[in-house]
């Protein structure tokens, strides 16, 4: 069974452009949620889709949206970047029942200059 | 507002020693995860504990749940090299809205 997946894995953009960060989930899974990873602010939630919906979001600016599409494959876009947004950005999928873990992609290591 | 507080932050230990880590939580929640992460690499998932007094044994890995103190505690026995990484707890907040911990990072001295 394939894992999640995200695209690209690495980026580099300079500030004031704008991103968008592909995942696509386990085989099965609805839910899929995005996580900013920092070193200075550890893992925190950006937002959580099920079936097209988006259903809970973190405490992060509009500059940071989301999407799901019809065949769970999600995106998020950043845009007006800044150099506080680079980040390693992880993406998780999950059956969405809270019973079973999300299961986390490789991420997408992206630097803003 | 969720808070996740896990320490030690960092810990470095003898191979063959017992430790334990220990995740503490704000508001009740019953969903608690244990997750690993290698340098680099993306979270790889060890535990879901999801009612109180869960214990899951994983190898030299063992973690519990305790909801009532809002605490829970992964526990290292016999440590070897290879669990050398950071452990983060993560809570359930509702809705598949993780809130993690800041990770402990865990160095195994041969």
């Amino acid at each position: 069974k394939a894992g999640v997946t995200q695209t690209p894995r690495y980026l580099i953009k300079t500030r004031g452009q704008q991103v968008t960060l592909s995942c696509s989930p386990i085989s099965g899974h609805r839910s899929v949620s995005w996580y900013q990873q920092t070193p200075g602010q550890g893992l925190q939630f950006l937002f959580e889709y099920f079936s097209e919906t988006q259903r809970n979001k973190g405490n992060f600016p509009g500059r940071f949206s989301g999407r799901q599409f019809s065949n769970s494959r999600s995106e998020m876009n950043v845009s007006t970047l800044e150099l506080g947004d680079s980040a390693l950005y992880l993406c998780a999928s999950s059956l969405g029942d809270r019973v079973h873990e999300q299961y986390f992609g490789p991420g997408t290591r992206l630097t803003v200059t | 507002e969720l808070k996740v507080e896990q320490n030690p932050l960092f810990l470095s230990m003898q191979e063959g020693k017992n430790y334990t880590i220990y995740c503490n939580y704000s508001t009740t929640s019953d969903r608690l995860y244990w997750y690993r992460q290698d340098p680099g690499k993306s979270l790889e998932s060890l535990f879901v504990l999801l009612s109180n007094g869960a214990v899951k044994q994983e190898g030299r890995l063992m973690a519990s749940l305790d909801t009532k103190a809002r605490l829970s505690t992964l526990h290292i026995t016999a440590a070897v090299h290879d669990l050398s990484a950071t452990y983060f707890c993560a809570v359930d907040g509702g809705n598949e809205k993780l809130t993690f911990g800041t990770g402990t990072r865990l160095t195994i001295i041969p």
